[in-house]
């Protein structure tokens, strides 16, 4: 079975400031691993995955991720926010092959606040 | 459909009662998920269903849970004799045909249905 542990919370910044989500994970298989966001009041977006080859991963509104094996872990960055990313973003992860690699395991969340 | 829909959005309701959530998933998606969202947690899976493949129920917390779904189309999560702790968010997602790819293709989750027992 996987887990996901995203260590912080809550992560307020101000405008402007560069920002890292931070996540880890376990598990005994290779794994593909998500990040989504979640603004209020909706549903989840997927803002980037990491399936396999580069380990840096490009997504939506500028945010990337690096999936580093040997840390099990697969950290979230954006260079410069806005206020518009205040939402909360999970981390998540699943089997990449398997009986399981339907089922997704989401972090308990990270709520980033932008303050101006 | 162009997305995920989730009816109710929201749905407040006496502790004892039933309740039925619906979730109608992108067309041509095969696979279905349900997933609740606890104040301050993360997602719990709760059911998936692929096609007409039996369901994986391991994520129901208790028999008062169950899940519908017909061929591809529309889902239903019913919660019968509701307890306070039910209170969460439901979320639904769905996804292509896994036997593609697993869950590489990502899943395109709904808005949610805002479940409150009182």
């Amino acid at each position: 079975a996987q887990s996901v542990t995203q260590l912080d919370s809550q992560v307020p910044v101000f405008e402007e400031a560069p920002v890292e989500l931070r996540c880890n994970y376990s598990s005994s298989v290779s794994v593909y691993l998500f990040w989504y966001v979640q603004y209020p009041n909706q549903g989840l977006q997927l803002l980037l995955k990491y399936l396999s080859g580069s380990t840096l991963v490009k997504g939506i509104n500028g945010f990337e991720a690096e999936f580093n094996k040997s840390q099990t872990s697969f950290h979230l960055r954006k260079p410069s926010v806005h206020i518009s990313d205040t939402a909360e973003y999970f981390c998540a992860v699943s089997e990449s092959r398997g009986g399981s690699n339907y089922k997704l395991t989401f972090g308990k969340g990270t709520l980033l606040t932008v303050n101006p | 459909g162009a997305g995920v829909s989730q009816s109710p959005s929201n749905k407040v309701t006496e502790k004892g009662k039933d309740v039925e959530l619906r979730c109608d998933p992108i067309s041509g998606h095969t696979a279905l998920y349900w997933y609740r969202q606890r104040l301050g947690q993360g997602l719990e899976f709760l059911i998936y269903f692929q096609g007409n493949s039996a369901p994986d129920k391991s994520g129901l917390p208790s028999d008062r849970f169950s899940a519908e779904r017909t061929g591809e189309s529309v889902s239903t999560l019913t919660i019968q004799r509701t307890q306070q702790e039910d209170s969460a968010v439901y979320l639904c997602a769905s996804s292509p045909n896994l036997w593609l790819g697993g869950t590489s293709y990502g899943y395109t989750f709904g808005s949610g249905t805002r479940l409150t027992v009182v």
